[in-house]
């Protein structure tokens, strides 16, 4: 059974600062990874998509690697701002069609 | 932003009775999702349905029925409901082909109480 997990469960870090979210998955074989954005009270947005045999998809201020064979992630948000303030989670994709387990995201801060 | 609506966006009721959330889409995409979302547990897949009358399971689905007469429609049913029923359901949809991105509508907030 595949199991995602994302470190630190918060962050705080002050405005302007680059930081790094990981992620982490047991089982490799994976169809592709996405990051999601959620803010409270809603629902989530999707913020970048790797596919399997891709190595990095970026957008803007943010930068998603994917390492499959050591099942790991990252994602990488620059100059960070205080509306980046959310909650970011990740989740993996076994076949076609998203059956997507989630990992339980972090929570992240930025302080003005 | 992807047109789902999720209806009723917030609902308390009681033990045992029947509750129905509804999940319409309005991009015509093949796979619709009900995931619930628990504190300690994160997201998790209810069912699923990758067609029109083509529904499966998810890893917890035990207590939840759905259906599917229509592409733009997904209905969650709890039959019976109970208190670990709490919880904060969302809809989700993807497109075949579109590399899978997938969509979130806002979420239906019930409490059984």
């Amino acid at each position: 059974k595949q199991e995602v997990t994302q470190i630190p469960a918060a962050l705080s870090v002050p405005e302007g600062e680059n930081l790094v979210l990981n992620c982490s998955f047991t089982d490799s074989a994976i169809y592709n990874l996405q990051w999601f954005r959620q803010d409270p009270g809603k629902g989530l947005t999707s913020l970048l998509l790797i596919q399997s045999s891709q190595r990095e998809q970026t957008s803007g201020r943010l930068n998603a690697s994917l390492d499959k064979s050591s099942g790991r992630s990252t994602l990488y948000i620059a100059a960070s701002q205080p509306g980046d303030s959310a909650t970011y989670l990740c989740a993996v994709g076994k076949t076609s069609g998203s059956r997507l387990t989630f990992g339980e995201g972090t929570q992240l801060t930025v302080n003005p | 932003d992807a047109g789902i609506t999720q209806s009723p966006r917030h609902k308390v009721t009681e033990t045992g009775t029947p509750v129905t959330l509804r999940c319409h889409q309005t991009e015509n995409h093949r796979y619709m999702y009900w995931y619930r979302q628990d504190p300690g547990h994160g997201l998790r897949l209810i069912h699923y349905s990758y067609g029109v009358k083509d529904t499966d399971k998810g890893e917890v689905s035990d207590g939840y029925s759905v259906s599917r007469s229509k592409t733009e429609d997904f209905l969650l049913t709890l039959e019976s409901a109970t208190s670990s029923q709490t919880s904060v359901y969302f809809c989700a949809i993807s497109a075949e082909g579109s590399g899978n991105t997938i969509y979130f509508g806002e979420g239906s907030w019930l409490t059984v109480v």
